[in-house]
């Protein structure tokens, strides 16, 4: 079975530019998770869809971060215009555990650089 | 607010047993899980306590005390393919899990 997977890899960018992240979850899994880790520190949420809807955007940290699922498949994230703060690696998660671990499948990350 | 606390770093050498300790404080709880890092790859899942104990896996064991809001993970037969980082985190009841900062273990030869 195919993993997550995200692209870019790296992206680096200008302070004031655009940048779309995206992610393919695994086949069949509803759940689908955005965190964030800045440079040595926590893993961070920034949201949970359920398919195509947005469970919980509780995380996301302001109106420049747009994230969308389309069809209930892939997922995008859009930063405009980015910010020296919003460097860090983007992380994409998805699940179909029902359980109490809810176990997360992690893409690699998407690892942005803003200058 | 949710915290979960874990040191930054620790050293080990190859063949030693070393503790990764998490002490949460969180506004709800249903268990804690591991996860392993490695540099520039995907976080992978580790373990899942809910109750009270200590679950073994292979090397690595977790064991939580839910009345002391704590748990660890403990590694065993320390091998240098274990130096990775490892996040401790919580499920607080919504469906996302609340991470910890990490532990960045170095074995050592």
């Amino acid at each position: 079975e195919a993993g997550v997977t995200q692209f870019p890899s790296h992206s680096v960018i200008e302070k004031g530019q655009t940048v779309t992240l995206r992610c393919d979850p695994i086949s069949g899994h509803d759940n689908l998770y955005w965190y964030r880790r800045v440079m040595g520190k926590e893993i961070k949420f920034l949201l949970h869809f359920v398919k195509e809807s947005k469970q919980d955007e509780s995380g996301m940290p302001n109106n420049r971060f747009l994230a969308e699922r389309t069809g209930g498949t892939y997922s995008t994230l859009k930063v405009q215009p980015a910010e020296l703060e919003d460097s860090g690696v983007y992380f994409c998660a998805s699940s179909q555990d029902s359980s109490g671990a809810n176990v997360l499948t992690f893409g690699a990350g998407s690892r942005l650089t803003v200058l | 607010g949710q915290s979960l606390e874990q040191p930054s770093e620790v050293t080990a050498v190859e063949g030693a047993i070393v503790q990764i300790n998490c002490t949460y404080q969180t506004s709800g709880f249903y268990g804690l899980s591991w996860y392993q890092q490695h540099d520039g790859g995907a976080p992978t899942f580790l373990s899942y306590n809910a109750l009270d104990g200590l679950e073994e896996t292979g090397r690595f064991s977790s064991f939580l005390s839910r009345s002391d809001s704590y748990g660890y993970l403990l590694l065993q037969e320390l091998q240098m393919k274990d130096s990775a980082s490892y996040f401790c985190a919580v499920n607080t009841g919504r469906r996302a899990l609340t991470f910890g900062s990490g532990t960045r273990l170095q074995v050592q030869p």
